[in-house]
């Protein structure tokens, strides 16, 4: 079946890095991909919606200098935090649209777990 | 503005007995309706979906849902729990195709033995 993976699946960084987690569709070509973020036993927020070859949308309240998104091929969405600081640890989970005729299915990657020190 | 509420935190049953997860939600337009699964440390586990057609859904794992329009709900439910189902439960929306899944807060459900 149709699979979204995420890399990496851990990671823990010093205060002021940058970090870069992809997400790949990987039997499937996706131009709409979603980013979101979940804190410890709450739900997932909706960050950013990815586009192949344009602009991400962001979602009120996220800062787009703070959370770049790239997502330069059908099958790859990049989110970079930039100047990680303590309050960015979360839980990072990227899901992407697949589309076969009028079907559309949307799956989710296993997320990304960050921590900043 | 699309939204999605669960009432309860949390569910207790016992296994066997059944199970009830509920949800209600809010679009302006014909709803797509979504329920996942997430289990410590784990991505989401998808579990059913409602896009059109009969109300009630099967889904993965014995449940199934029930789409009531006019209550706006669209509850969990499976008639015998396992200990095993033990799990965060989200319900989640959309009211097109092609755009972002809105989720609940989740539901956690705790089956004892």
């Amino acid at each position: 079946g149709a699979v979204v993976s995420q890399h990496p699946s851990w990671v823990i960084c010093k205060s002021g890095t940058s970090v870069k987690i992809e997400c790949r569709s990987l039997d499937f070509q996706a131009t709409t991909m979603f980013w979101y973020r979940q804190f410890p036993k709450q739900s997932l927020m909706l960050m950013a919606t990815s586009n192949e070859g344009s602009k991400a949308t962001y979602e009120q309240g996220v800062e787009k200098d703070k959370f770049l998104i790239n997502h330069a091929s059908l099958t790859l969405s990049t989110l970079t935090v930039t100047s990680a600081h303590p309050e960015d640890s979360s839980f990072y989970i990227c899901s992407a649209i697949r589309l076969a005729g009028n079907q559309e299915t949307q799956y989710f990657g296993p997320g990304t777990r960050l921590l900043v020190l | 503005a699309q939204s999605v509420a669960q009432p309860e935190d949390q569910v207790n049953v016992a296994e066997g007995n059944p199970l009830t997860v509920k949800c209600t939600y809010s679009v302006s337009g014909n709803p797509y309706l979504f329920w996942y699964v997430q289990y410590p440390n784990r991505g989401l586990q998808f579990l059913l979906k409602y896009i059109t057609g009969d109300n009630l859904v099967k889904g993965s794992y014995g449940f199934e849902a029930e789409f009531n329009k006019s209550q706006t709900s669209f509850h969990l439910k499976k008639p015998s729990a396992l200990v095993s189902d033990s799990a965060l439960y989200f319900c989640a929306v959309r009211d097109q195709a092609g755009t972002a899944l809105i989720f609940g807060k989740g539901t956690t459900l705790s089956v004892s033995s």
